[in-house]
């Protein structure tokens, strides 16, 4: 089962900043939060990952609470093209191990 | 470069019949997982493989599903004797292999129809 917690749906306005929370409140020391979006029709994208620290890419920014048992994705200036499935994931860091999808966040950015 | 491959794109097959499913993951990877994704649903693992022999096969639902990957590359899953509950998109996804928190690489998946 997935350890994550998000909500089924989001809206957000075109080139607003979109933030899609997460609870991951069972997280141990070592597991990761990883985020993963699926556009309709195509494989999952990898969009980034964090320990503890927050981290930003050209995609997104991930903000982890201090104890771990939240996250939140932002994207800073969504467009229409970022409409999309977004899965947040609790995953081990030792060996290569699977991803656990949740059902995930259904974020429509409309125009 | 070239990303993750999948053929065929779609398979219509009927009830009890046996289907291959390819995966081509990107060259130099040496983790393939393959996933399945119901309508609705997010990706459900099936197996792993690192290089040649296949790592974690927990997520197989039955005996129905077998995958190899001979020479460390290319990857096949089997079904035998299909069931219309096998109807999903099956997921491929490959990752360097290397260190404990690779990135997995996702093909565009094959839409598997049983009639």
């Amino acid at each position: 089962d997935a350890k994550t917690t998000q909500p089924p749906s989001m809206d957000c306005a075109e080139g607003r900043a979109a933030n899609l929370p997460c609870n991951h409140s069972t997280i141990s020391g070592n597991e990761y939060v990883y985020w993963y979006r699926q556009i309709h029709s195509q494989g999952p994208q990898y969009i980034i990952h964090g320990l503890k620290n927050n981290e930003t890419n050209e995609m997104a920014s991930l903000i982890i609470t201090e104890d771990r048992k939240s996250s939140t994705l932002i994207l800073p200036h969504a467009t229409l093209r970022d409409t999309a499935v977004y899965y947040c994931i609790v995953r081990g860091g030792s060996g290569n191990t699977p991803l656990v999808f949740g059902k995930g966040t259904r974020l429509s950015v409309i125009a | 470069g070239a990303g993750v491959s999948q053929t065929p794109s779609n398979k219509v097959t009927e009830k009890g019949k046996y289907v291959e499913l390819r995966c081509d993951p990107i060259s130099g990877h040496t983790a393939l997982y393959w996933y399945r994704q119901s309508l609705g649903q997010g990706p459900e693992f099936l197996i792993y493989f690192q290089g040649t022999g296949a790592a974690d096969d927990s997520g197989l639902p039955n005996d129905r599903f077998f995958a190899v990957r001979p020479e460390g590359s290319v990857s096949t899953l089997k079904i035998q004797r299909t069931e219309r509950g096998d109807s999903a998109v099956y997921l491929c996804a490959s990752s360097w292999g290397g260190a404990s928190i690779d990135e997995q690489f996702f093909g565009p998946g094959t839409r598997l129809t049983v009639l």
